[in-house]
């Protein structure tokens, strides 16, 4: 079964500055997509940034980007010039790929969450 | 265009009861999927749907069942309600089984 660990229970940042939230993971497939979601007070799930494990390019998605490396199974997020709307319960999630007749499946298994907030 | 949507937004229920929460996927998207979210947790898998059949399955009782019909929306359905029962129930929705998932706000469900 795949774990996904995010060690870091809690950061804060203050405002502009850059800050890195950790996750490490545990699998033998190599054939896998990573996720890192992004949930505020108000609870709604919103995706952050993915990543192929096939892609040897770290993803970018303007002030998120992440350190994928694969063979260390760590995949971190940095968020650059951090705002306040920037503060939420950050999860990463694994989703491997399970084939059966014919069709391709995937679910997402998460970290315990790290909560992020950003000072003014 | 509307994203996932989930119905209710809050319930309150008593041990022993049944509970039914509604799910309707994103415009273009044909699987749901369901986590639940204990407080302060990350969200645990429960099932996912595609072509109106149950696909996947996570490590919950069969107190947990679920449907989708053919408009894609989909339910879940809770027996034997136990207080351990109380959490967000998140339900996610992605075009094909094995895509990037679009969360819905959750229901919160409390058990008594």
């Amino acid at each position: 079964a795949q774990t996904v660990t995010q060690s870091q229970p809690e950061m804060s940042v203050q405002e502009a500055e850059t800050v890195t939230l950790s996750c490490t993971y545990d699998t033998s497939e190599s054939n896998y997509y990573l996720f890192w979601y992004k949930q505020p007070p108000s609870r709604q799930m919103i995706l952050v940034i993915r990543q192929e494990a096939y892609k040897q390019q770290n993803a970018t998605e303007n002030r998120f980007s992440v350190n994928f490396q694969k063979a260390a199974k760590s995949f971190s997020l940095k968020i650059s010039d951090s705002q306040l709307g920037d503060t939420a319960m950050y999860f990463c999630a694994f989703m491997k790929h399970t084939f059966a007749g014919g069709t391709s499946y995937g679910k997402l298994t998460f970290g315990q969450g790290t909560i992020l907030t950003v000072h003014p | 265009d509307a994203g996932v949507t989930q119905s209710p937004t809050h319930l309150i229920k008593t041990r022993g009861q049944q509970v039914t929460l509604r799910c309707s996927p994103k415009s273009g998207h044909d699987t749901v999927s369901w986590y639940q979210q204990a407080l302060g947790q990350g969200p645990q898998f429960i099932f996912q749907y595609y072509e109106e059949e149950e696909r996947q399955r996570g490590n919950f009782p069969d107190r947990f069942s679920g449907h989708q019909f053919p408009n894609y929306s989909s339910e879940l359905n809770v027996n034997a309600l136990l207080l351990g029962d109380s959490a967000l129930y998140l339900c996610a929705s992605s075009f094909q089984p094995y895509n990037e998932q679009f969360f819905g706000p959750g229901t919160r469900l409390t058990v008594l």
